[in-house]
């Protein structure tokens, strides 16, 4: 069973349109990180949320990490065809360091 | 030129064959990580290092060896590749404070 659990797993919508996307987990994490892959590329870092509760905005994006600190979404206003890729959630074990990545949702965005 | 960079891009195996995926960086990162990617998996961690004479066993490490011969470099090798292990391969350089992964570009490894 996967740590950290997105949905959906595939979108694809028209530009302009609104979407949200969720990471799942039924562990309490001390902050969360996004990250977007482009094609051919590694997944880069968009933000990292550390408060329950703690809504972040990135130009047309909007992350929320859960009250609990058990989940997470990221919402994406009027969509664009530069928004699509592959979007991973990642939680960082304390101590040891270690990223540990969701499942992942695909996302395209079509013009 | 990218700060984590990953050789071969691609690679065509035969099964039985025994092949090394190599990675460089030039952030200065004590910590470096080896990932692989498969569709609707994530990413899954291999194999994991935070200074030349640590390496630790990640979630998916059977079938693969790693060796860190500088703070720079650290190799993921296949002993006896196999039709599953095909895969896109990445590995990640992260600080002390472990903030951000910075990610090299991948390698689109194929096991025939």
């Amino acid at each position: 069973t996967q740590l950290l659990e997105q949905s959906p797993q595939f979108l694809s919508i028209q530009e302009g349109e609104n979407l949200t996307v969720y990471c799942n987990s039924s562990s309490v994490f001390s902050s969360l990180q996004w990250y977007r892959q482009e094609p051919g590329e590694g997944p880069v870092l968009l933000v990292t949320v550390v408060t329950g509760g703690e809504v972040k905005k990135l130009k047309r994006l909007t992350f929320q990490f859960g009250d609990a600190r058990k989940d997470s979404s990221l919402h994406i206003t009027a969509a664009q065809p530069g928004d699509t890729g592959l979007y991973l959630c990642a939680v960082k074990t304390s101590g040891t360091y270690k990223y540990i990545f969701g499942t992942g949702t695909r996302l395209k965005v079509l013009a | 030129d990218a700060d984590v960079t990953q050789t071969p891009r691609n690679r065509i195996t035969k099964t039985g064959k025994r092949i090394m995926l190599e990675c460089s960086q030039t952030k200065g990162h004590d910590r470096m990580y080896w990932y692989r990617q498969d569709p609707g998996l994530g990413l899954r961690l291999i194999y994991y290092s935070f200074d030349v004479k640590d390496i630790n066993k990640g979630e998916i490490s059977d079938g693969y060896s790693v060796s860190r011969q500088a703070q720079a470099k650290f190799s993921l090798s296949l002993e006896s590749a196999i039709p599953n292990q095909t895969a896109l391969y990445f590995c990640a350089t992260s600080d002390a404070d472990g903030a951000e992964a910075f990610f090299g570009q991948g390698t689109r490894l194929t096991v025939v």
